[in-house]
């Protein structure tokens, strides 16, 4: 892996399904993984900052996971409704100060 | 707290001109980043500043460039503007724990 690459590129889902997606990234210099959420007309928010391997946060319905030795993180919903309905943009940072987005996964909910 | 500011929101100028951007942190935010998103890709890093030290830069031709004032507040620069530059800017600003907080950005049209 050589850049950050988020799967699945876009889906939907029925309100009250449980959902998850994917963040792959270069497992080498691996400093932090940020989650981010972006709503449409709005600004990115932070959702999680994670930086140890086996890192679990979770705030609300929303949970994250982190693997840093094989490079990748996933992004849980349990019970989606439609406010969740959103980019969801992970973002990752090595050495150096910049981080390095994947170009995201757009979910719908569906009423 | 004030979140952080960009000015102006929207703008339109044509190819050749220059334009300069504006943004203001959240108080006591020392780090600003820029990025750059155009329709397909994700947020493209621009540059990182700290204590009016620019301490990383992104894959982009020099006719980007910005500055950080003593007030932490920032400013980019793009100058002999393409119609390739149409894009959401986007500023955030970074406390210690590194996560970012982003304005609203600014949409740049070229004609």
């Amino acid at each position: 892996i050589l850049n950050v690459e988020q799967s699945p590129q876009s889906l939907h889902v029925q309100e009250g399904d449980s959902t998850n997606f994917t963040c792959s990234f270069p497992s080498s210099n691996f400093y932090a993984l940020h989650w981010y959420r972006w709503e449409t007309a709005k600004s990115p928010e932070a959702l999680f900052v994670m930086t140890l391997n086996g890192d679990e946060k979770k705030k609300g319905r929303i949970s994250a996971t982190l693997n840093t030795k094989e490079g990748y993180s996933y992004l849980y919903i349990k019970g989606s409704q439609p406010e969740d309905s959103a980019t969801y943009l992970c973002a990752r940072r090595a050495g150096s100060y910049q981080l390095t987005f994947g170009k995201g996964t757009k979910l719908s909910v569906i009423p | 707290k004030a979140g952080v500011t960009q000015t102006p929101r929207y703008l339109i100028k044509t190819r050749g001109q220059q334009v300069t951007l504006s943004c203001s942190p959240i108080s006591g935010h020392r780090s600003v980043s820029w990025y750059q998103q155009t329709p397909g890709q994700g947020l493209q890093f621009l540059f990182e500043y700290f204590s009016e030290t620019q301490r990383n830069k992104g894959n982009f031709p020099g006719r980007f460039s910005g500055r950080q004032f003593s007030n932490s507040r920032s400013e980019m620069n793009v100058s002999t503007l393409e119609l390739g530059d149409s894009a959401l800017y986007l500023c955030a600003s970074s406390p210690s724990t590194g996560e970012l907080f982003f304005g609203e950005g600014s949409r740049l049209t070229v004609l």
